[in-house]
């Protein structure tokens, strides 16, 4: 089956750190990759995309590539920001066609940067 | 604002009880998607509908169920409730392939 393993948490940074959360995917099949924020008390919200190999996703600074090779779609940010505060959802999804857009999502992982 | 309306925002009741969780789409949204996010077991896929009918089923107790109306809310009911069903249910809706968008969820507390 599909699984989505994401790095231990929570992570503290300060304000303008790199930032660097892992994320490795199993999957059958070519998958699409994502990330999602959840803001204290908020659902989640789509950060990011790559539908194939080799794709990068970007948005609001933070960047990730699909690594077929490493199965690998580890989220990058090169200077966080005390907003980015949140919890970070690294998912993928298989279905690819018709209306399944069933996503498999890791455990999260808690960002707290520090003024 | 996601345009994915989850009521009600927090629900507090008893062991043994009956409650339902009712979600409305975005706007043109014909997929609607439920989620059960607890600390231990993460955010865990429970039943998908698409245009009223059932299309995906994932982690969901037989003590739970969900349906999807012809104006294409949903209601997710939980039945004979247990303090290990306290948690966050999101609702997510979507337009055929693309990204899902959550609600803000419900938060059950079960005491």
């Amino acid at each position: 089956g599909n699984s989505v393993t994401q790095m231990e948490g929570p992570v503290t940074l300060s304000e303008e750190a790199f930032l660097t959360i892992n994320c490795t995917y199993t999957a059958t099949g070519y998958p699409s990759l994502f990330w999602y924020v959840q803001y204290p008390g908020e659902g989640l919200q789509l950060l990011l995309k790559a539908t194939k190999a080799d794709d990068k996703g970007s948005n609001k600074g933070f960047e990730a590539t699909y690594r077929k090779e490493t199965t690998s779609f580890h989220l990058e940010k090169g200077s966080v920001q005390v907003s980015d505060s949140a919890v970070y959802f690294c998912a993928l999804s298989t279905e690819s066609s018709g209306a399944n857009s069933k996503l498999t999502f890791g455990k999260g992982i808690t960002l707290s940067v520090r003024p | 604002d996601s345009g994915v309306t989850q009521t009600p925002k927090h629900l507090i009741t008893a062991t043994g009880q009956r409650v339902t969780l009712r979600c409305s789409p975005r706007s043109g949204d014909l997929s609607v998607y439920w989620y059960q996010q607890s600390l231990d077991q993460g955010l865990q896929f429970l039943i998908q509908y698409y245009n009223g009918e059932e299309r995906a089923k994932g982690n969901i107790l037989e003590r739970f169920s969900a349906q999807q109306f012809p104006d294409l809310h949903s209601e997710l009911n939980l039945s004979s409730l247990e303090l290990g069903d306290s948690a966050l249910y999101f609702c997510a809706s979507s337009l055929l392939n693309s990204p899902l968008h959550f609600g803000n969820g419900t938060r059950l507390t079960v005491t």
